[in-house]
C-alpha cells in the first residue's frame, strides 16, 4: 500500500540553525500539506501546496519557514532560523487531485528538537 | 469559527466495552469529518470519515454518528480491544483557495484495559 515517507525520523539542531525537513507524498497525489504537533497537543496546520505554490498558509507559517517541492518527489519545509519553541513533531501529508478527494495521508512525521 | 471541540481528553473502557468520543463544530462551511487513530511516535492514521449528508457511517467496529442540525459527530468503538489503546483525533475539512485543509480536534486519549 502506498505511503508518505518523511526523513529523518528524528532532527536535532541548536537554536539559530536552519533545517530542512523532508517528505515523499504518496505518487499521484497532488495537494501537499504540512502540519505540526506541539508534544501533547492537537495537530495543527502549518500550509498546504498545489501546483507549485502555496494554496494557504496559518498564522505558524511565518517568514521563517518556507516549502519547495524540488523534483518529482520531494516536499520540503525548512526553517531557517530555528526557535526552542519550534521543537515538535512535524507531518507531511498528501492526498490525491479533485473535488471529492478529501482524505489526507499522513506521514510518520519528523520529531524535531531544538536545544 | 474554525475550531473542533472534542470530548473527553482521556478514556478508560473495560475490554469488550463501548468508547464514545465527541466532537463539535460551529463552522457550516466543513463539509468532511475524519477521524483519525495515532500510536506513540507515529502519525495520524485515518480510521473512517464521513461527509455531512450521511447520518451514520460504520466500518467494522467503528462507527460515526453524526447530527448535522447539532453540529456534532462521535465516534463509537464497539467491543473496544486493548490493541485500540491510541490518541483519536476527530478532525473536519474546509475547503480553503482550492485545497482543503483539516483542523483538528485536542485529541482524547484511550486506553482499553484487558
Amino acid at each position: 500500500e502506498p505511503e508518505v515517507t518523511q526523513t529523518p525520523s528524528h532532527q536535532v539542531t541548536q537554536m539559530g540553525q536552519e533545517v530542512i525537513l523532508r517528505c515523499v507524498p504518496i505518487s499521484n497525489h497532488l495537494y501537499f500539506y504540512w502540519y505540526r504537533q506541539i508534544l501533547g497537543q492537537k495537530v495543527e496546520f502549518l500550509v498546504s501546496f498545489y501546483n507549485n505554490e502555496i494554496s494557504e498558509k496559518s498564522e505558524i507559517f511565518d517568514d521563517q519557514f518556507s516549502v519547495e517541492r524540488p523534483d518529482g518527489s520531494n516536499f520540503t519545509l525548512k526553517i531557517r532560523s530555528t526557535k526552542l519553541e519550534d521543537s515538535a513533531m512535524y507531518f507531511c501529508a498528501s492526498s490525491e487531485a479533485g473535488r471529492g478527494s478529501y482524505e489526507q495521508y499522513f506521514g510518520p512525521g519528523t520529531r524535531l528538537t531544538v536545544t | 469559527q474554525q475550531q473542533v471541540k472534542q470530548s473527553p481528553q482521556s478514556l478508560i473502557v473495560q475490554k469488550g466495552g463501548i468508547s464514545i468520543i465527541n466532537c463539535a463544530y460551529e463552522n457550516t462551511a466543513f463539509d468532511y469529518f475524519p477521524w483519525y487513530q495515532q500510536f506513540p511516535g507515529k502519525g495520524p492514521a485515518l480510521l473512517i470519515a464521513i461527509r455531512p449528508d450521511v447520518s451514520e457511517k460504520k466500518e467494522g467496529r467503528f462507527t460515526i454518528s453524526f447530527n448535522k442540525s447539532a453540529k456534532q459527530f462521535s465516534l463509537h468503538i464497539m467491543d473496544s480491544q486493548p490493541g485500540d489503546s491510541a490518541t483519536y483525533f476527530c478532525a473536519a475539512s474546509i475547503i480553503t483557495s482550492g485545497t482543503y485543509k483539516y483542523i483538528f480536534g485536542t485529541g482524547t486519549r484511550l486506553k482499553v484495559l484487558a
